[in-house]
């Protein structure tokens, strides 16, 4: 496979269950990015890794959880969600973190489309 | 804060006719701007990336324009097709961390 790979596409949990969100790179990418996308809204950046270290966490709630084992994995660990969460979770990679240059541009996944009832 | 506008939110064109699609920000001093393009059910694609010392990149059928000064970029796609149908998106890299910050997004429409 190649480019950015999430799993699952779909997902449906409630308020008490606990999932994960899976997102693998194939492209030797160094840095990689968890972003929110509700409706008619712009995207939210919600964490950053760069060589594996977190970056940056933008005041993301506790129930959301990162991980991110090497630069070609990371994982979004999900639990005691709320349903004002649904929404489609897009990962994201790039060559590098921190600066302007083409190096810079995101690739993403399809997104995982979450649900909390 | 730099704040990132598109208007219209959603557009619906005749194949074949040649449109503009806008975004505007806040805050002038940007390193670049970039366009996306995002399917439904899909993820973002890069389409343009404009640094902020250049006027326009073209791509195809494609060419974006940016105007620091006006704070203001267009997104040109000439003889449309349905197949542009998608939502285009806009993110302008700015600030002391070199954050990307988005737009919500033009929801175009092309009808055969």
């Amino acid at each position: 496979e190649t480019g950015v790979t999430q799993t699952p596409r779909h997902l449906v949990m409630g308020m008490t269950n606990k999932k994960s969100l899976k997102c693998e790179q194939h492209l030797g990418h160094n840095a990689m990015y968890w972003y929110k996308q509700s409706a008619k809204k712009p995207l939210e950046l919600m964490f950053v890794y760069n060589f594996k270290e977190q970056t940056e966490n933008n005041s993301v709630p506790s129930r959301f959880s990162p991980e991110c084992p090497n630069s070609s994995h990371l994982f979004l660990h999900l639990h005691t969600l709320q349903p004002e969460d649904s929404a489609l979770y897009l990962c994201a990679s790039s060559q590098d973190y921190g600066g302007s240059s083409g190096a810079n541009v995101l690739t993403f996944g399809a997104g995982s489309r979450l649900t909390v009832l | 804060k730099q704040e990132v506008t598109q208007i219209p939110a959603a557009l619906s064109v005749p194949e074949g006719e040649n449109l503009v699609l806008n975004c505007s920000f806040t805050d002038s001093a940007i390193y670049n701007l970039q366009w996306f393009r995002q399917d439904p059910g899909k993820g973002l694609t890069s389409l343009l990336l404009i640094q902020s010392s250049q006027r326009e990149q073209t791509s195809g059928r494609l060419n974006a324009s940016l105007d620091k000064s006006s704070g203001r970029s267009t997104l040109y796609i000439a003889a449309s097709q349905p197949g542009d149908s998608a939502t285009y998106l806009c993110a302008v890299r700015s600030g002391s961390n070199y954050q990307l910050i988005w737009g919500a997004g033009t929801k175009l429409i092309i009808k055969p």
